[in-house]
């Protein structure tokens, strides 16, 4: 099994659609959740981290399952400029970051 | 957060030649994590690299083809030695933001490799 798994889409959804992607991981020691965005090309960047309660930035919302160990983004209202591929990030603790494959969205106008 | 300045940005390399890539940062940093990301792939870690000591490397990546140097908290370089085709990749430098555990990575630009 897989350290951490992603749909790997494509999500294609019109503007302003509600869209959810959903990662699970299979270290129950792990201790920290990040989603970060990838634009092609270009080097991953972070979106968010996620915390146990659940975290909101803007139209974005995290969710974190530790018993289920499960990790989600939902994204509202869709922008063009969502249009990227959504990594889903777990640390451990005792090693660096590891990465899911990602969610690649495309948001259309 | 840091910032980091990673060079050069994409390279075309003959077979068994070597590529050194550089990551300079601007501020001390105690890890620094170099990454590759094959085509259509996710990221995977090369190594840390450790000022004042030798990197740690992942499994299926060997100091011999892949040799780092950390001479201080600012900078670091990764080498692909007798470079083949199957190295054809984005390598990733990247460090921690503030305390890592909690604000993850921030990754320098890339280095978009081709080995002709």
């Amino acid at each position: 099994r897989k350290e951490v798994e992603q749909d790997p889409g494509p999500f294609n959804v019109p503007e302003g659609a509600t869209v959810a992607f959903n990662c699970t991981y299979s270290n129950s020691a792990s201790q920290s959740f990040f989603w970060y965005r990838q634009d092609c090309r270009k080097e991953p960047k972070l979106l968010m981290s996620v915390y146990s309660s659940g975290n909101e930035d803007g139209r974005f919302t995290a969710q974190l399952n530790r018993a289920s160990q499960y990790i989600s983004l939902l994204i509202r209202d869709s922008k063009l400029s969502d249009s990227a591929t959504y990594l889903c990030v777990v640390n451990t603790g005792n090693t660096p970051l590891v990465f899911g494959k990602g969610t690649r969205l495309s948001v259309i106008a | 957060s840091a910032v980091i300045s990673q060079k050069p940005s994409r390279d075309i390399c003959q077979r068994g030649t070597s590529l050194t890539i550089q990551c300079q940062v601007d501020s001390q940093v105690t890890m620094m994590f170099w990454y590759r990301q094959q085509p259509g792939q996710s990221l995977t870690l090369i190594a840390t690299a450790n000022q004042g000591s030798e990197a740690t490397y992942e499994s299926g990546f060997v100091i011999d083809k892949f040799p780092i140097s950390r001479p201080n908290l600012t900078f670091s370089t990764l080498t692909v030695s007798n470079m083949s085709p199957e190295d054809s990749s984005i390598y990733l430098c990247s460090v921690g933001l503030g305390t890592a555990d909690n604000y993850g990575y921030t990754f320098g630009s890339g280095t978009r490799l081709t080995v002709v």
